[in-house]
């Protein structure tokens, strides 16, 4: 499986914007880069994902570098609810393959 | 009411009983997955089923076994449990979409003390 590196944790100021960073040089060209994060005492959710385009959601935005090497999460306005652990994870398209492997992750922690 | 339900949501036991962990989903989905998480770490892949006569190891598959019982319902059990499965243990489902990729949706997780 694909490995991925990210910062083991950073912080923001509420209302701020956050962008959480992501390498995988390894990457192939079928694997997709999902993003998950894991509020205390809660399961991970899936936050957003891409393939090479820039992806917009309700709760994020992705930017994918042009050689697919890295990649940001972008929280537009961070709260005290987006506290959490964000996991980078590459997946492949493939019908069997799709298994997801969760490293340390990057814990967000926003100040008020 | 949650997509996806475990129960129980929190169990003690005593080393070298058998202990079972349920997990239901009402999303209709084909793939689910059994994780662990350890203090400090992310989650590993212990079990994994793509539907309900397809059943596969993760990363960590020693010491557990897993039933399929229905597409809805998928069962971790631990035959003989020893204090380092001591965990938080998380059921996901997924729905694969042919040509793309998948979104995994989790449960609430099922915190296990082995003493």
């Amino acid at each position: 499986d694909a490995k991925t590196t990210q910062p083991n944790s950073m912080e923001s100021n509420e209302e701020e914007p956050v962008h959480l960073p992501c390498n995988h040089s390894t990457i192939s060209g079928t694997d997709y880069i999902h993003w998950y994060r894991q509020l205390p005492s809660q399961g991970p959710e899936y936050v957003i994902h891409g393939l090479t385009s820039n992806v917009n959601n309700r709760m994020a935005s992705l930017a994918i570098a042009e050689d697919r090497k890295s990649s940001t999460l972008i929280l537009h306005r961070a709260t005290l609810r987006d506290a959490a652990v964000y996991y980078c994870i590459l997946t492949g398209s493939q019908e069997y393959g799709n298994k997801l492997v969760f490293g340390a992750g990057t814990i967000l922690r926003v100040k008020s | 009411d949650a997509d996806v339900t475990q129960t129980p949501r929190n169990r003690i036991t005593k080393t070298g009983k058998r202990i079972m962990l349920e997990c239901s989903q009402t999303k209709g989905h084909d793939r689910m997955y059994w994780y662990r998480q350890d203090p400090g770490l992310g989650l590993r892949l212990i079990y994994y089923s793509f539907d309900v006569k397809d059943i596969n190891k993760g990363e960590i598959s020693d010491g557990y076994s897993v039933s399929r019982q229905a597409q809805a319902k998928f069962s971790l059990s631990l035959e003989s449990a020893i204090p380092n499965q001591t965990a938080l243990y998380f059921c996901a489902t997924s729905d694969f979409r042919l040509g793309g990729t998948d979104t995994q949706y989790f449960g609430p997780g099922t915190r296990l003390t082995v003493l």
